[in-house]
């Protein structure tokens, strides 16, 4: 099974920075990944999905794949602390296989 | 359509009890996907179906659980002699067959076992 690390954090960062979220991965074979927001005590919401190498921008996130290195990040530009929150970074379990494997998930915090 | 919903939001029960939850995808979505959320832990996968055949159970999935979808809409998650390990939330996603990476989560069932 293949396994999605990242670190747990917290990450702090002041209003109006970028934050920067990163997440390794295990299988080279990996296509496709996912970024969920989860706010404390409430379930994850898919924020970002990238299916191919490279930067896929959506309003104020990126999201970044460099299977190469084998890793995945998120961008947030202009952070606002309505962002602090727990991002879980995730991907197929396994290939042609649809359950999702999660990283533990990067807990940010915006100071303003 | 509002999306997913599960319920109950919350349960407590004492150790050795059955419970049961319930998840209602969104409408038009025919694979449903059941996950648990510890403290501190991304969800972990348990078992997942497409309209009414479950395809597939983690080994997380002891024998004292079973999943249920009898007419490929809403399904059950059932927890029997519950211990206090099985405390968690229970997370219910859906997603198109088509886009079925994409999944949408519910609001989770709190369980807590006493």
């Amino acid at each position: 099974q293949k396994e999605v690390e990242q670190n747990s954090g917290p990450l702090s960062v002041p209003e109006g920075a970028i934050a920067s979220l990163n997440c390794t991965y295990s299988d080279r074979g990996s296509q496709s990944f996912f970024w969920y927001r989860q706010y404390s005590g409430k379930s994850p919401e898919l924020i970002m999905f990238i299916y191919s190498n490279g930067d896929k921008e959506d309003g104020r996130f990126t999201a970044q794949l460099n299977k190469a290195s084998q890793y995945v990040s998120l961008l947030i530009r202009d952070s606002q602390p309505s962002d602090s929150a727990t991002y879980l970074c995730a991907g197929p379990r396994r290939s042609g296989n649809t359950p999702l494997v999660f990283g533990k998930g990067t807990r940010l915090s915006v100071i303003a | 359509d509002t999306g997913v919903s599960q319920d109950p939001r919350h349960k407590i029960t004492k150790r050795g009890q059955n419970v049961t939850f319930r998840c209602d995808p969104i409408s038009e979505h025919n694979r449903l996907y059941w996950y648990r959320q510890t403290l501190g832990q991304g969800p972990e996968f348990l078992t997942y179906f497409q309209n009414e055949a479950q395809l597939e159970k983690s080994r997380l999935l002891s024998d004292r659980f079973s999943a249920e979808r009898p007419k490929g809409s809403f399904s059950t998650l059932e927890i029997q002699r519950t211990e206090q390990g099985d405390s968690a939330m229970y997370l219910c996603a859906s997603s198109l067959e088509i886009r079925s990476y994409e999944q949408y989560f519910g609001p989770g069932t709190r369980l807590t076992v006493t």
